[in-house]
């Protein structure tokens, strides 16, 4: 089945705790890339990648790092979280990138308390 | 810079009333995409439609439509004869190419509360 599968779907932390969030799709798409959703907010994008290698910001990329070594794997790291930085993260990937952006196609979320 | 702006915060029906949910967007750029996506109480992103700004064509979809209008930088969706099911968060989209890529501007979401 085409998806995108994000890990784990919930957590709990303290603040400082280094964590991954861990995001893979089975579609052989370029694009990915990384959401938060708050309340009142909708989804701001946080970092995206064009392809392996390819990375780059999005609207609010402080506090967070990616990798993309893997054309499948989208990693969203949180090196030292702190509590405003809990929220619902979303993944989500796209067959084609540049003039043609195609459909996101969204995982089904993690949520993340950091205490 | 893009913007999009969904001025309706909460919405609330009756079942079988019509009901459209206004977008309003901001871009520079003549090439641009608009979507819209459903959020309903389980959580999931489900994509409903994507527009490219070279097509103001509206379109039909069920129960769904959708009127693109370039002029007035508004991508409205209409619900005809909503149904309980239609409750959810509906959010509006803009993505437009930048120099390394493609960012994507969501809305703040509309939800939508349909009562029997």
């Amino acid at each position: 089945e085409a998806q995108v599968t994000q890990n784990p779907r919930y957590l709990i932390t303290v603040t400082g705790k280094k964590l991954t969030v861990t995001c893979s799709q089975n579609m052989n798409h370029e694009y990915m890339s990384w959401y938060r959703q708050d309340p009142g907010l909708g989804l701001r994008q946080i970092y995206y990648s064009m392809n392996v290698e390819v990375t780059d910001k999005g609207d609010v990329p402080e506090g967070y790092k990616v990798s993309r070594k893997e054309k499948r794997n989208f990693p969203l790291i949180l090196e030292s979280p702190s509590p405003n930085q809990t929220s619902l993260y979303f993944c989500a990937s796209s067959p084609r990138a540049g003039r043609y952006q195609e459909t996101q196609y969204f995982g089904p979320g993690t949520r993340l308390l950091v205490l | 810079a893009q913007k999009v702006t969904q001025a309706q915060t909460e919405i609330s029906v009756v079942e079988k009333e019509d009901v459209t949910l206004d977008c309003v967007y901001e871009t520079r750029d003549t090439t641009y995409y608009l979507f819209w996506y459903k959020q309903p109480p389980s959580g999931e992103l489900v994509f409903l439609i994507r527009r490219n700004s070279f097509d103001e064509q509206n379109e039909i979809s069920g129960r769904y439509s959708w009127n693109f209008q370039k002029s007035t930088s508004s991508f409205n969706f209409t619900i005809t004869a909503s149904q309980v099911v239609d409750s959810a968060v509906y959010f509006c989209a803009l993505s437009e190419a930048t120099t390394g890529g493609f960012k994507t501007i969501f809305g703040a979401g509309t939800r939508l509360f349909v009562k029997a």
